[in-house]
């Protein structure tokens, strides 16, 4: 089935220390979103690749970074995590704008 | 700022009954709207999208648009204790990404 997958399900980091998520898809969907969710809240929008350019939010902090090496791959980056970096990080495709968006199962972002 | 709201809940509906979830957005200019049912732990399962004002049925889930209003509501019908979850609601338009509302805690009581 076509599908998107995010490794790890689980990742448990210490304070400061750089941390890679990842995410791929067989959609073969143009755009590739991150998505940061917090317990009881809105999933909040990190960033956004369509096709290769990448769009950034405007609040989403220094500390994230994306790379989309391929239209099946994408990466978040967090240089130096923190506390409030604990998460559950979702990563989405879909065909564009205003087409519905394909969530992976999350990655839960734990922070020692 | 865009802005999807949404009563958080929770809803106990009985098994059986209709359920009723309602959410409002403040962009005019947003095109898409989107159901998502959301399991505790869970990522999000789209439900049902709708682009057009009325009415959108799919099996037991039936959306309603109201551009007028801004608002945007999902019914379930014949509600099973498997559709206790959280149902967020999103509203897009564009390329950039969805704008979520919180979501609203649906309880289907046995």
């Amino acid at each position: 089935d076509a599908m998107v997958i995010q490794n790890p399900r689980y990742q448990v980091t210490q304070f400061g220390k750089p941390v890679t998520l990842s995410c791929s898809q067989t959609l073969n969907h143009n755009v590739m979103y991150w998505y940061q969710q917090k317990s009881s809240q809105a999933p909040k929008l990190l960033f956004h690749y369509y096709d290769k350019d990448f769009n950034n939010e405007a609040d989403t902090p220094d500390n994230f970074q994306s790379r989309r090496p391929n239209t099946s791959f994408c990466f978040l980056d967090i240089r130096s995590p923190g506390l409030g970096d604990a998460a559950m990080y979702l990563c989405a495709t879909s065909r564009g704008g205003d087409q519905p968006q394909h969530f992976g199962d999350g990655t839960r972002l734990s922070i020692l | 700022q865009k802005e999807v709201e949404q009563n958080s809940g929770p809803l106990s509906v009985p098994e059986g009954a209709i359920a009723s979830l309602n959410c409002t957005y403040s962009d005019r200019g947003s095109q898409s709207f989107f159901w998502y049912r959301q399991y505790s732990g869970k990522s999000p399962e789209l439900i049902m999208f709708i682009y057009s004002n009325g009415d959108k049925e799919d099996g037991r889930f039936t959306a309603q648009l109201n551009k007028a209003s801004q608002y945007v509501s999902l019914l379930i019908r014949d509600s099973q204790p498997s559709d206790s979850a959280t149902y967020l609601c999103a509203a897009g338009g564009g390329a950039d990404g969805l704008t979520f509302g919180k979501g609203t805690h649906l309880i289907i009581q046995p």
